[in-house]
């Protein structure tokens, strides 16, 4: 079974970084592609992006330009968010979900179960 | 960019069925997902494709889509269900994908 476990709670002050984890087990990493969402408090969700776990090539939602970056260890079958120059508004559940295709059809499952990222001062 | 309305919150009694709508320009023309939300918890997919179930879903959850408006309906609802439900399709224009904008089910 593809499981997706997703690093710990992280408590930060606003200007800092912070670099989640995502572990994908039961599955070759490279299936498929890896994408993240995020959650602020009382929100819906709102999709980030995705990375291809082949070429590492990275794609950005248009309001996660410039201080988010992907990235991966292929080796290890990990995905990496880094996020710099923190924002209160930063603080949310971000999630790291892989991307099903079928015939053009896209679809997220499973997903991690989320890590909290806190921003204050 | 295309939009996808959900309802405000729905409260059902155990037992009954609830439905969910997401509304959307022509969505009967494009492919729903559904995911479901317990609180604290991550999103789970329970219907993809319109109306395929994922390996674990009971046979309560099912979904349809024609028109404007694709629907989720769980059938002898029970406590458990109680979550915010979301809907999502892909924009080919963008190609991105677009979640609505959740509905809560409370369970009476």
């Amino acid at each position: 079974q593809v499981q997706l476990v997703q690093s710990g709670s992280e408590l930060k002050k606003p200007g800092a970084s912070v670099k989640l984890s995502c572990q994908a087990s039961g599955s070759a990493f490279t299936n498929y592609t890896m994408n993240w969402v995020r959650q602020a408090p009382g929100q819906g969700l709102e999709w980030m992006g995705w990375i291809n776990t082949n070429t590492g090539n990275p794609t950005f939602a248009q309001d996660f330009t410039g201080r988010f970056v992907f990235s991966l260890d292929t080796s290890a079958g990990a995905a990496y968010l880094q996020i710099t120059s923190l924002k209160p508004e930063d603080t949310a559940v971000y999630y790291c979900a892989y991307r099903h295709n079928l015939k053009g059809v896209f679809w997220f499952d499973p997903w991690g179960q989320g890590t909290l990222v806190t921003v204050s001062s | 960019s295309y939009v996808l309305t959900q309802p405000p919150p729905v409260s059902v009694a155990p037992g009954k069925t609830a439905r969910i709508t997401c509304g959307g320009n022509n969505i009967g023309s494009k492919t729903v997902h559904w995911y479901q939300q317990k609180p604290g918890q991550a999103p789970v997919l329970v219907i993809y494709y319109d109306g395929d179930r994922p390996s674990g879903i009971p046979e309560r959850f099912s979904g349809s889509n024609s028109g404007n408006t694709a629907t989720l309906t769980i059938s002898r609802v029970e406590a458990g269900d109680e979550a915010d439900y979301y809907c999502q399709v892909w924009d080919s224009t963008s190609d991105h994908p677009i979640f609505g904008t959740g509905t809560k089910v409370t369970v009476l």
